[in-house]
């Protein structure tokens, strides 16, 4: 089944210790995004990844590394978290983009941070 | 600066009335909307697309209407059923943005037996 698979879908921690929130897509895309989604406003855009090696900021880079060292896995890191980042994270994936080209997301992973 | 949004934050039909959520864009350069639906406690699932050079498109029991005139989008769902209570959201893509794709906030919709 062609899906994109985070973990952990729940966590709760504490400022400051490290984590990391795994991405992987079965589909063979080029494309991987990750995405946080607050009340009330619609998904902003972390970080993107083009392809192998290829990652660019968003809209909100702030406070958050990549890294995509293979086509199929783009985790998320949180080297310091603060509570401000206590958000629903999702993960999506896509051929390409631009025209005809959707994305597919992830579960999500809600994280709260105290 | 620009963006997606919704007229109606909240929605609620009857089962088997049917629905349309709306969504307003602002940038008349977008080629691509695409429609998402996110139940509880999962990622958003595509639904319909439509290319700026269309102005309809319809799939099962749901149909996209693109208004360039008043950038205007919106998605209709025929015999609304229960499964289709979810929060429904708008993207559009910016070509000239490297295909950036922006996403509207979102419309719960909330089906009545």
């Amino acid at each position: 089944e062609a899906q994109v698979t985070q973990n952990p879908r729940y966590l709760i921690t504490v400022t400051g210790k490290k984590l990391t929130v795994t991405c992987s897509q079965n589909m063979n895309h080029e494309y991987m995004s990750w995405y946080r989604q607050d009340p009330g406003l619609g998904l902003r855009q972390i970080y993107y990844s083009m392809n192998v090696e290829v990652t660019d900021k968003g809209d909100v880079p702030e406070g958050y590394k990549v890294s995509r060292k293979e086509k199929r896995n783009f985790p998320l890191i949180l080297e310091s978290p603060s509570p401000n980042q206590t958000s629903l994270y999702f993960c999506a994936s896509s051929l390409g983009t631009g025209i005809n080209q959707p994305q597919h997301f992830g579960d999500g992973t809600r994280l709260s941070i105290l | 600066g620009e963006s997606v949004g919704l007229h109606l934050p909240t929605l609620s039909v009857q089962e088997g009335d049917n629905s349309i959520i709306n969504c307003a864009y602002s940038n008349s350069a977008s080629d691509y909307f695409i429609w998402y639906k996110q139940e509880s406690g999962k990622g958003p699932q595509f639904i319909i697309d439509i290319r700026s050079n269309m102005d309809k498109r319809q799939g099962q029991r749901v149909t996209v209407l693109l208004n360039k005139t008043v950038k205007h989008l919106s998605l209709q769902i025929a015999a609304t059923q229960p499964g289709d209570s979810a929060v429904y959201f708008c993207a559009e893509n910016f070509p000239k943005n490297n295909n950036d794709m922006r996403f509207g906030a979102g419309t719960r919709l909330t089906v009545k037996p």
